[in-house]
């Protein structure tokens, strides 16, 4: 059962546009939300995170936005470049520290940016 | 500052064959987890090691095991292989079990024929 659902599955921004990608969970416990990109023939790289007592969270030119009430969380990329195509995952957690924190990811979203 | 390696990159398998993959963790990191990312698919969490034991495992039979070594480095071993099997398997370090943000290697793509 998939824990996290992602959507789009595939997205095609042109150069300079925002990307917008979109999860939705429904385990209230999860409390710690990562984006991952993964480029073809590479592991995914963390590139960014939010926590649910923040709605948004901003590095660079990328932004989370979090909404605890809809369960729902979105990566915003801002001046899409084409160097941005790859596969975006979002993830969600929960545990502690004696058992760990294991992520549940969602399938995916494809990103091409075109020039 | 090295991330985490992991080795071979590639492997060929026949069924009912055993494997073995190994894994680095970024250097000050004590925690790894390993997950099996199945091709157009998300990763899925296969199990987590600190102090060299297993602290949490995902929904995985018995077939895969893990190991993990006083240099904190680990190993995956999957037996009596299966055609579904085939992804490739990341493996991922944190700074601690408390810590939440994982940093994952490049994989290894296991072939299973």
């Amino acid at each position: 059962q998939q824990q996290v659902k992602q959507s789009p599955q595939s997205l095609i921004v042109q150069k300079g546009g925002i990307s917008i990608i979109n999860c939705a969970y429904e385990n209230t416990a999860f409390d710690y939300f990562p984006w991952y990109q993964q480029f073809p023939g590479k592991g995914p790289a963390l590139l960014i995170a939010i926590r649910p007592d923040v709605s948004e969270k901003k590095e660079g030119r990328f932004t989370i936005s979090f909404n605890k009430s809809a369960k729902q969380f979105s990566l915003h990329i801002m001046d899409s470049q084409p160097g941005d195509s790859a596969t975006y995952f979002c993830a969600a957690s929960t545990g502690n520290s004696n058992s760990g924190y294991a992520l549940n990811f969602g399938k995916g979203t494809s990103l091409l940016v075109t020039p | 500052d090295a991330g985490v390696t992991q080795s071979p990159t590639h492997l060929i398998k026949t069924r009912g064959q055993q494997v073995t993959l190994r894994c680095s963790p970024k250097s000050g990191h004590d925690t790894v987890s390993w997950y099996q990312q199945a091709l157009g698919q998300g990763p899925q969490f296969i199990f987590q090691y600190y102090e060299e034991e297993e602290r949490q495992r995902g929904n995985f039979p018995d077939r895969f095991s893990g190991h993990q070594f006083p240099n904190y480095s680990s190993e995956l071993n999957v037996n009596a292989l299966l055609l579904g099997d085939s992804a490739l398997y990341l493996c991922a370090s944190s700074l601690d079990p408390g810590v939440r943000a994982q940093y994952f290697g490049p994989g290894t793509r296991l072939l299973v024929l």
